[in-house]
């Protein structure tokens, strides 16, 4: 079974600094997918940005970029410039490719809180 | 627009009641899944289904049951029998194999009076 791991419960930055959430996984699987869900206060989730486990480059997304260290199992995202809307709940999640179903694993979510 | 709704947002319910989530997905997605939220917990997979007439059982089923007669729908079953309820329970579906992440609806909030 799969395992997703954030181990910071709560974060939080200045307007316009930067800020990395961690996220670490256990798998046995070589071919997956990695996801950073952003879930705001509506509680609407909302896909920030994917992954796939066989390619080397680090996926980025206007200024959401993530840091893939597939030996190390470890994910994280780092957001720049960060602004006020950034203010939510972040889950990253786990999905293997080619599996007999589509379950994406979660992490127990790491709140940010961007600060004026 | 295409998406995935849920209803209703809340909903009240009291003890040994059973009471129906609705989840309607015009996206043409064959997978749809269902989800619980708790404070501190994630998101944890009550039941999911990848065709028509078929489900399984995700990591917290007990107490709940769910149908897939038609691919837009898939409607959860909070029963009498689930000690704990009170939570915030998202649909999501999927296209393909999921490659691309899910699409998620808005929730319901369902409490227990």
């Amino acid at each position: 079974a799969q395992t997703v791991t954030q181990s910071q419960p709560e974060m939080s930055v200045q307007e316009a600094e930067t800020v990395t959430l961690s996220c670490t996984y256990d798998t046995s699987e070589n071919n997956y997918y990695l996801f950073w869900y952003k879930q705001p206060p509506s509680r609407q989730m909302i896909l920030v940005i994917r992954q796939e486990a066989y390619k080397q480059q680090n996926a980025t997304e206007n200024r959401f970029s993530v840091n893939f260290q597939k030996a190390a199992k470890s994910f994280s995202l780092k957001i720049s410039d960060s602004q006020l809307g950034d203010t939510a709940m972040y889950f990253c999640a786990f999905l293997v490719s080619g599996g007999s179903n589509y379950k994406l694993t979660f992490g127990k979510g790491t709140l940010l809180t961007v600060n004026p | 627009d295409g998406g995935i709704t849920q209803s209703p947002k809340y909903l009240f319910r009291k003890e040994g009641q059973n009471v129906t989530l609705s989840c309607e997905q015009n996206l043409n997605h064959d997978a749809m899944y269902w989800y619980r939220q708790d404070p501190g917990q994630g998101l944890r997979l009550i039941y999911y289904s990848q065709i028509v007439n078929d489900f399984q059982k995700g990591d917290i089923a007990e107490g709940y049951s769910v149908s897939r007669e038609k691919k837009e729908s898939f409607p959860l079953t909070v029963t009498s029998a689930q000690k704990n309820p009170t939570a915030f329970y998202l649909c999501a579906s999927n296209w393909g194999r999921g490659a691309y992440g899910y699409t998620f609806g808005s929730g319901t909030r369902l409490t227990v009076v």
